[in-house]
């Protein structure tokens, strides 16, 4: 299986911040990497597909880029209904698998 | 407006069985691949099982394979998850997802997800 490990595991951080996580596959899964965003108690919601396509609606706030084993997502100016678990998640290969995801809280 | 509503979502005891449904609605049903997608409570996500558009290809997590069983019956616009065998492992919120098309690629969509607890 390919593990999918995201750093950091948690962050703070004031409304209008830059914040990124990375994203780390165990093996090349090229471009084959997806982000989610989950708040609270909700379902997941798409955010960037092959990773580095913005999803149709998402605020352009929002980036992803990488290829390999490396990849970076990142939000330029952090908002508050950003807050909430970000996962990254590969297709290159089944199972498809997630990171562990990324738990973003205002400060 | 493209919706999935899961149900069937309960508390059953470990060895038990349950039928979870996700009724689709505001898109081309049989053109595209449908996922069940879980998380624990507490936990990160987890992918469970796929099916391709026509029903005739399935995938399983190695931990369910053998136990669960995904299917969908396109003439209701409804996705499966039958569940034999249940684990207390097995507890979580599941969530039914739409692929973008005909592969496994992205999580399109996502239902709200139901909730099943596997305990005595």
């Amino acid at each position: 299986d390919i593990q999918m490990t995201q750093s950091p595991p948690a962050l703070s951080a004031s409304v209008g911040d830059r914040v990124s996580i990375t994203c780390q596959a165990s093996e090349d899964v090229q471009n084959y990497l997806n982000w989610y965003h989950q708040r609270p108690g909700k379902a997941p919601k798409l955010l960037i597909y092959d990773a580095s396509n913005l999803e149709k609606g998402v605020p352009s706030r929002f980036s992803g880029s990488g290829s390999g084993t490396d990849f970076t997502f990142t939000i330029t100016s952090l908002q508050p209904e950003d807050l909430g678990t970000f996962y990254c998640q590969q297709y290159s290969g089944l199972p498809l698998t997630f990171g562990q995801g990324t738990t973003l809280d205002l400060k | 407006e493209m919706q999935l509503l899961e149900s069937g979502g309960g508390l059953v005891q470990p060895g038990g069985s349950l039928r979870l449904s996700c009724a689709a609605s505001g898109f081309t049903f049989n053109t595209f691949a449908m996922s069940w997608v879980r998380q624990a409570p507490g936990k990160g996500l987890e992918w469970v099982s796929a099916v391709s558009g026509r029903g005739d290809t399935t995938y399983y997590v190695d931990s369910v394979r053998g136990r669960f069983t995904i299917s969908r019956d396109n003439s209701k616009n409804t996705l499966y998850l039958q569940m034999t065998s249940l684990r207390a492992e097995d507890t979580a919120v599941y969530f039914c997802a739409k692929f973008r098309g005909y592969s496994l690629k992205d999580f399109h969509f996502w239902g709200q997800g139901t909730r099943v607890t596997v305990s005595s």
